[in-house]
């Protein structure tokens, strides 16, 4: 299936902790974004990353570090969890013109 | 800055009702405008856009008309049904490049049967 994948779906974790979050697209876009939707369901940019290449990095901490080893792919990596990261992470891929694709979301847990 | 401001949720209609959900943006420039729909448990799906003044996107039975001089992109639907349920997200930024979107806050619809 051609898509926006990203895993886990859930993770529950305790504070302190560090984690990743996997993100492929195998929609050929030039493109990825993270996004965290808060309990609120407001949705803000985090990252943006174009070929590899970082281009937005919104104002978030330096907890959260991405990481792009091919355009396919676009990891989030968070060090020393807090409660307040909880919330839904969406990747997204997008190609030069066009729509945002998005992952059906992880949903974060921190306890 | 960009940015883009929503009518609060939730909103909880009847089936067959009239839907408006407002957005109003704040620009330079000349951006496009989205509407992004997320079904529970999904991500953000891509409703309908409109790239310049005037524009009228639509789909699904969705439309939401480009308005420059009142600065609004108003999500409407003539008649609902219970599948319209989601969270709408009204959305501006470039179509090309690599820029980002600047996301509304979200409005919550409901429909009862």
């Amino acid at each position: 299936d051609t898509a926006v994948s990203q895993t886990p779906k859930y993770l529950v974790t305790q504070m302190g902790n560090d984690k990743s979050i996997k993100c492929e697209q195998n929609l050929g876009h030039d493109t990825m974004y993270w996004y965290k939707q808060d309990s609120k369901k407001f949705l803000k940019i985090m990252f943006s990353y174009n070929n590899k290449e970082l281009i937005i990095n919104e104002t978030v901490p330096n907890r959260f570090s991405p990481k792009s080893p091919d355009k396919a792919h676009l990891n989030l990596h968070i060090n020393s969890l807090e409660l307040g990261d909880s919330a839904v992470y969406f990747c997204a891929s997008r190609p030069t013109t066009g729509k945002l694709f998005f992952g059906s979301g992880t949903q974060l847990s921190v306890l | 800055g960009n940015s883009v401001t929503q009518m609060e949720g939730p909103v909880t209609l009847s089936e067959e009702a009239f839907l408006t959900i407002n957005c109003t943006y704040t620009a330079t420039g000349y951006p496009s405008l989205f509407w992004y729909v997320q079904y529970p448990g999904e991500g953000l799906q891509l409703l309908l856009k409109a790239t310049k003044a005037d524009d009228k996107g639509s789909n699904k039975g969705f439309e939401a008309t480009y308005r420059k001089e009142t600065t609004s992109f108003h999500l409407e639907k003539g008649s609902v049904q219970v599948s319209d349920s989601a969270v709408y997200f009204c959305a501006l930024g470039a179509i090309q490049g690599a820029q980002k979107l600047v996301f509304g806050q979200g409005t919550r619809l409901t429909i009862n049967p």
